[in-house]
């Protein structure tokens, strides 16, 4: 098993990009989740599913989307990039009742 | 709906010293809680879940009802275990803590 791979590990954009950061997981669960973490702020919830077709807001999810049309896949869209969207994205999933597998991140810049 | 605080952004011990990490929560029904580590430039792992009652690398964590809480604690505390951790309810409702910097001095 792979786990949760996420990719890019790093990218920096321009303002007003788009790009989608991908996350994938092989182990059928199925609670997907994102977040961005920031320094002092901890771990914010983006966006999450409880299943496949299934998806609803966290926390901070004003310039994403996601969609998740399959029990794999869970990517998470930047609609037009700004510099407050520099972060670290975490993805995780987990079966129900137990708890998250996070992927190892993606470190974006926003210039 | 459950929801968790951390009270405490920093908790700053030497080798060798007690450890409780605070966690309380909210819930609408029964609890189910987790406590995440994070080392640094790592990714978050798994560290307990409070239905396994089970120690991982010297550190526990027991429910308490009455005081809706579910402290980490560790007796004897070590270099290595300086992290980030992070207290969670279930992954139906995956909102994290803001997570308690912990660490340890030698």
């Amino acid at each position: 098993n792979a786990g949760v791979t996420q990719t890019p590990k790093f990218q920096v954009l321009k303002t007003g990009q788009s790009m989608t950061l991908q996350c994938a997981q092989d182990m059928n669960h199925e609670y997907m989740s994102w977040y961005r973490q920031d320094p002092g702020m901890g771990l914010r919830l983006i966006h999450y599913s409880v299943g496949a077709g299934i998806t609803d807001q966290g926390e901070v999810p004003n310039g994403y989307n996601v969609s998740r049309s399959t029990t794999e896949d869970f990517p998470l869209r930047l609609l037009s990039a700004a510099p407050s969207q520099t972060s670290v994205y975490f993805c995780a999933s987990s079966p129900v009742n137990y708890g998250y597998t996070f992927g190892s991140g993606t470190r974006l810049t926003v210039v | 709906a459950q929801r968790v605080t951390q009270p405490e952004k920093l908790l700053s011990v030497f080798k060798g010293a007690p450890v409780e990490l605070k966690c309380n929560y909210s819930y609408s029904g029964s609890p189910e809680l987790f406590w995440y580590v994070q080392y640094s430039r790592q990714r978050l792992q798994l560290l307990l879940r409070h239905i396994s009652r089970e120690s991982i690398k010297g550190f526990t964590a027991d429910l308490n009802k009455g005081e809706t809480s579910f402290h980490l604690k560790k007796p004897f505390a070590q270099e290595e275990d300086s992290a980030m951790y992070y207290c969670a309810p279930s992954p139906a409702i995956p909102t994290f803590g803001r997570g308690t910097s912990l660490i340890v001095h030698p």
